[in-house]
């Protein structure tokens, strides 16, 4: 059974670094892109970025250049998300999510349960 | 960025058909997926490249993508396809940009 599982919900204050896990099982860690998307209260899904396993290749939504970082462990099949200082406006529901094949357009299939990141003072 | 624009809500009665658009320009150029979200839940993909459905998604999920629109198609909604749709286009440059999503009422 093919799983992504994230890590769970954090409470930061504004300027403080975060970063979050997408560990993935059941399926071949390293063939398929990941994906990161960002869902704020109330709000529609934003893709934030995408990240080959296999060989780091990452592409961000020009939204997201240089707000987040994301990388990849392949020896513990884990991909993250991160932020140097966080800001209120960072508060959200962070997903990642990969598709079933390499096929272009194949859409993602599976999904993390979802990381809540809440930025208070 | 690329931009795509869904209509914010769509009612329709039920046993009859939903049909949700995607505009964008070009759009037909592009593999266009389409997800459904339920309060709470994680997306679940219903369409893919155009007009393909995942292995468990009921047959009367369809989908087309032409010029510039995309169109999901939902026949005999039931109350449980009330939910949000996304539509999102793939392709090597705009990425997977995604729609703003339409609330679909079954009432």
């Amino acid at each position: 059974e093919v799983q992504l599982v994230q890590s769970g919900a954090e409470v930061k204050k504004p300027g403080e670094s975060l970063k979050i896990s997408c560990t993935g099982s059941g399926y071949s860690f390293t063939s398929y892109w990941i994906g990161w998307v960002r869902q704020m209260p109330g709000k529609g899904l934003e893709w934030m970025g995408i990240i080959y396993p296999g060989d780091s290749d990452t592409r961000y939504s020009p939204s997201f250049q240089g707000q987040v970082t994301i990388s990849v462990d392949k020896s513990i099949s884990t991909a993250y998300l991160q932020w140097s200082s966080l800001k209120a406006s960072d508060t959200a529901m962070y997903y990642c999510a990969t598709p079933a094949d390499g096929a272009v357009g194949r859409g993602w299939d599976y999904w993390g349960q979802g990381t809540l990141v809440t930025v208070s003072s | 960025s690329y931009e795509l624009t869904q209509p914010p809500s769509v009612s329709v009665s039920p046993g009859q058909t939903a049909s949700i658009t995607c505009s964008g320009d070009k759009l037909g150029y592009k593999h266009v997926c389409w997800y459904q979200q339920k309060p709470g839940q994680s997306p679940v993909l219903v369409i893919y490249q155009d007009n393909k459905r995942p292995s468990g998604i009921p047959e009367r999920f369809s989908g087309s993508n032409s010029e510039n629109t995309a169109t999901l198609t939902i026949s005999g909604t039931q109350a449980m396809d009330e939910a949000d749709y996304y539509c999102q286009a793939w392709d090597s440059s705009t990425g997977r940009e995604f729609g703003g999503g339409t609330k679909l009422t079954v009432l």
